[in-house]
């Protein structure tokens, strides 16, 4: 499965202010998938990243706030724009390496908005 | 809406036994079946995978799957300490992402 280098591990940040996180994957993917994780919650998928193309976002999540860059095939970022405390999470990128195999998720990034 | 329910426990078993995590999934369309263990302040580990109807034995592990019922589940045989962790079911229902269930916290006895 593809190993993937995800940072910053964790974070404090000003309310107001933007973070931006970087995944970085070993190999060469399609489609990176950005998930957020609320404080004992379950995963809900952001977006899905495809590099050369604007990033397809789920119901609920806009561009102005999680801008997504893909510049290549094995990277991607997710910026979390004005931060509020509802936005500490954890944020974790995912990869899938083809067919139906499982999808392999970065280690993640917690984010404390105080 | 595509909805994937699990039991959130917490379910505590002792060493030695079958830990049964069960999973009921709202569409009939859903192709792929994934268990993660996810181990507090860690991200999902994907421990089995299943696309077809019955039984996937992994070592300690068996995924079973009943898309009649729209149901999965998964057996931890001969639990461990080291099994305790959430367990995140998921589900591809055709479109390249997952949909997760909330997750069931299993806690294994010495």
């Amino acid at each position: 499965s593809a190993v993937i280098s995800q940072k910053p591990s964790r974070d404090i940040c000003q309310r107001g202010t933007s973070l931006t996180i970087q995944c970085q994957v070993d190999s060469q993917v399609t489609m990176m998938f950005w998930y957020r994780q609320q404080p004992g919650q379950s995963l809900t998928l952001i977006a899905t990243a495809n590099q050369g193309s604007e990033a397809t976002y789920e119901s609920g999540f806009v561009i102005d706030k999680f801008p997504i860059s893909r510049p290549n095939l094995t990277f991607s970022t997710l910026t979390v724009s004005n931060m509020s405390p509802e936005d500490s999470s954890i944020y974790l990128c995912s990869v899938k390496k083809g067919g139906f195999d499982g999808y392999t998720f970065g280690s993640g990034t917690r984010l404390t908005v105080v | 809406q595509k909805e994937v329910e699990q039991n959130s426990g917490p379910l505590s078993v002792p060493e030695g036994a079958i830990a049964s995590l069960n999973c009921t999934y709202s569409d009939r369309g859903s192709q792929s079946f994934f268990w993660y263990r996810q181990y507090s302040g860690k991200s999902p580990e994907l421990i089995m995978s299943i696309y077809s109807n019955g039984d996937k034995e992994d070592g300690r592990f068996t995924a079973q799957l009943n898309k009649a019922s729209q149901y999965v589940s998964l057996l931890i045989r001969d639990s461990q300490p080291s099994d305790s962790a959430t367990y995140l079911c998921a589900v591809n229902a055709g479109a390249n992402n997952l949909f997760f269930g909330t997750g069931t916290r299993l806690t294994v006895i010495p």
